[in-house]
């Protein structure tokens, strides 16, 4: 069964101590992995598309990288705004080899950046 | 472009009410997914439409909902008879490819 675990659930920070979160994933077959941005009250944002192992991707204090069980959101210097849940899904190729657009999930990781 | 719209913002119902919740995807776009998020549960995906046609509706939880597409700019998702464990926050997304867009989702409680 396809499957996503975040860790940790929680991290509190302080501005400009540097930190990664980690998502765990299990998939038949990998067609691509997503990081989303969920502030309070608002719907999911997203941030990254990885693809295959070695890929790295970067915005701002952000980056995300890929291997083949685990991607990581590196967060350099993190400032209060960067206060959020960060949510990975993880996207399957379909069983007859085509696209199959369904994210699984995993629960989040709430991140409080305090000044 | 808007983004993907949802209404109403908040939604607070009796129990044993119909509730419709209602989606407007983004332009072009050719998926529409309807999820469930709550604190214990995370984010569920509950039915996804291709070119207006439901592909899985796997994890709709049981047959007091529903979902509909009649064409490309609308979808709905109802609940018929709610119950308290129906409280959650429902988005809805769209995509071309894998990218999902969200809306900002409909809050619902069931009292």
């Amino acid at each position: 069964e396809d499957q996503v675990t975040q860790s940790p659930e929680a991290l509190r920070l302080q501005e400009g101590e540097s930190s990664s979160l980690n998502c765990s994933y299990t998939v038949s077959g990998l067609r691509g992995l997503f990081w989303y941005r969920q502030d309070p009250g608002k719907g999911p944002e997203f941030l990254f598309t990885l693809y295959s192992a070695g890929e790295e991707k970067e915005k701002e204090r952000l980056k995300a990288t890929l291997t083949k069980k685990e991607s990581f959101l590196h967060i350099t210097a993190p400032k209060p705004e960067d206060s959020a849940t960060y949510l990975c899904a993880v996207q399957a190729i379909g069983r007859l080899g085509g696209g199959y657009n369904k994210l699984i999930f995993g629960a989040g990781t709430r991140l409080a950046v305090h000044p | 472009d808007a983004g993907v719209i949802q209404s109403p913002r908040h939604e607070v119902t009796e129990m044993g009410q119909e509730v419709t919740l209602r989606c407007k995807p983004i332009s072009g776009h050719d998926y529409l997914f309807w999820y469930r998020q709550t604190m214990m549960r995370g984010l569920e995906l509950l039915i996804y439409f291709n070119n207006n046609v439901p592909i899985d509706d796997s994890g709709m939880p049981e047959d007091r909902f529903s979902a509909k597409m009649p064409n490309a700019s609308f979808s709905t998702l109802k609940i018929q008879p709610s119950e308290p464990r129906d409280s959650a926050v429902y988005f809805c997304a769209s995509s071309l490819g894998g990218l999902h867009t969200f809306g900002s989702g409909t809050r619902l409680t069931v009292v």
